[in-house]
């Protein structure tokens, strides 16, 4: 079964604070993506990730994904109440079924 | 709608009733898909469509979960004998799907929230 850990599952954070949310697994990934939720709605893609050690930004949010094609990372630089919600990273298989698995997902909280 | 739509947005159904879940895809996406989210928590795969056949259905719990897809478009969760362990919101997504660029959006509806009593 493969599996996508993310980390930490929670975190509650002060406006203006940095953070950095992991996703972590032992199986490689064709691409890998990271969508957010908010409560009542179905997840948002922010970005999708394909090329190892590759880095894309979208204004305060960096997204990261591994050489290896295992893991990623997502840091928000100076975040903002608006920022709250359920971060989720989805990882494609390999095997051209474009199945995609999500993490365990990381609930953030920005207080104003 | 331009957008993933699925019905009914909530369902409260007895212990041992079936239910069906209904997912109207975006026009012209090829692939669907079927997660289950407990608790705000990550989405657990349940079955993928491309087209009207399912390639992988691997993540259906047991047998009393079906699914099928019919014209390429709407596609229908039904479980069997429901349990209270099936209380949970299950959320369709399609996407332009095989033989479209790597990586391709899921577009999500707002789920069914399911409530087994």
């Amino acid at each position: 079964t493969q599996l996508l850990e993310q980390s930490p599952q929670f975190l509650s954070i002060q406006e203006g604070e940095n953070l950095t949310v992991y996703c972590n697994s032992s199986s490689v990934f064709s691409s890998l993506q990271w969508y957010r939720q908010e409560p009542g709605e179905g997840p948002v893609l922010l970005v999708t990730v394909v090329t190892g050690g590759e880095v894309k930004k979208l204004k305060r949010l960096t997204f990261q994904f591994g050489d290896a094609r295992k893991d990623s990372s997502l840091h928000i630089t100076a975040a903002q109440p608006g920022d709250t919600g359920l971060y989720l990273c989805a990882g494609a298989t390999l095997r051209g079924t474009y199945k995609y698995i999500f993490g365990t997902g990381t609930r953030l909280k920005v207080l104003a | 709608g331009a957008g993933v739509s699925q019905s009914p947005s909530n369902k409260v159904t007895e212990k041992g009733k079936d239910v069906e879940l209904r997912c109207d895809p975006i026009s012209g996406h090829t692939a669907l898909y079927w997660y289950r989210q407990s608790l705000g928590q990550g989405l657990e795969f349940l079955i993928y469509f491309q087209g009207n056949s399912a390639p992988d259905k691997s993540g259906l719990p047991s047998d009393r979960f079906s699914a099928e897809r019919t014209g390429g478009s709407v596609s229908t969760l039904t479980i069997q004998r429901t349990q209270q362990e099936d209380s949970a919101v299950y959320l369709c997504a399609s996407s332009l799907g095989a033989g479209h660029q790597e990586g391709s959006p899921l577009h999500f509806g707002n789920g069914t929230r399911l409530t087994v009593t």
